[in-house]
């Protein structure tokens, strides 16, 4: 399977100050179209997951564009540019490529 | 608005089955590959199983393979989840999601419901 690394485990952060947060994948998520196949998910205290980034570096639907994806290949890395109070709780990458989908372990955004 | 509702979930003792249940609204159930993605107490995420929009292929995490079954009826809107075999460690909330897709591209998993709760137990 799959494994995927997520650095930091945790994460305090300033509001207003930029984060960043790193998965790194055992295997390529590189497909042959072009499109990493790479999503991040938030889940906010006491809420179900939601989708925050998908195929590397777009955007869902409603996702303010603090937020951004990029990388490629086995490293990724989630950003956002400036940290605001409703972001906090845990944010997982999740690869799509190879089955079976494998989850990182989670990264916890608290606020400062 | 697009909503999942799972249903199904409560407290089963180890070796014995439970099926869970997700009813969809609010979009067309029938073009959208689903999944159940499950989360144990205090824990990360993990993916349990994949069905295609028609049901001709199924995926399964290697954890619950030969034990769980997932299905859908694409008349009644409904994703199914046979679980058998239960063991203490399938004790978790299990999450009905989504696939989203657009103009033939994935888009993440980008609809999940509230989630019903399994507890494995003796």
């Amino acid at each position: 399977d799959v494994v995927m690394t997520q650095s930091p485990l945790s994460l305090s952060v300033t509001p207003g100050e930029p984060a960043s947060i790193s998965c790194r994948s055992s295997q390529s998520l590189l497909y042959s179209n072009g499109y990493n196949y790479l999503d991040w998910y938030l889940q906010k205290p006491g809420q179900s997951p939601q989708l925050l980034i998908y195929l590397g570096s777009n955007r869902a639907s409603g996702v303010p564009d603090r937020f951004s994806g990029s990388g490629s290949g086995t490293d990724f890395t989630l950003k956002i540019s400036r940290v605001e109070p409703e972001d906090v709780g845990v944010y997982y990458c999740m690869q799509c490529l190879h089955s079976p989908r494998t989850f990182g372990g989670g990264t916890k955004v608290e606020i400062k | 608005q697009v909503q999942l509702e799972e249903s199904g979930g409560g407290v089963v003792q180890p070796g014995r089955s439970l099926r869970l249940s997700c009813s969809a609204s609010g979009f067309t159930f029938s073009s959208h590959g689903m999944n159940w993605v499950r989360q144990a107490p205090g824990k990360g995420l993990e993916w349990v199983a994949q069905i295609w929009f028609d049901g001709s292929n199924k995926y399964y995490a290697d954890s619950v393979k030969g034990r769980f079954t997932i299905s859908r009826d694409n008349s009644k809107d409904t994703l199914y989840l046979q679980m058998n075999s239960l063991r203490d460690e399938d004790t978790a909330v299990y999450y009905c999601v989504r696939e989203g897709w657009m103009r033939d591209h994935y888009t993440g998993m980008d609809v999940w419901g509230q989630g019903t709760t399994v507890t494995v137990s003796s």
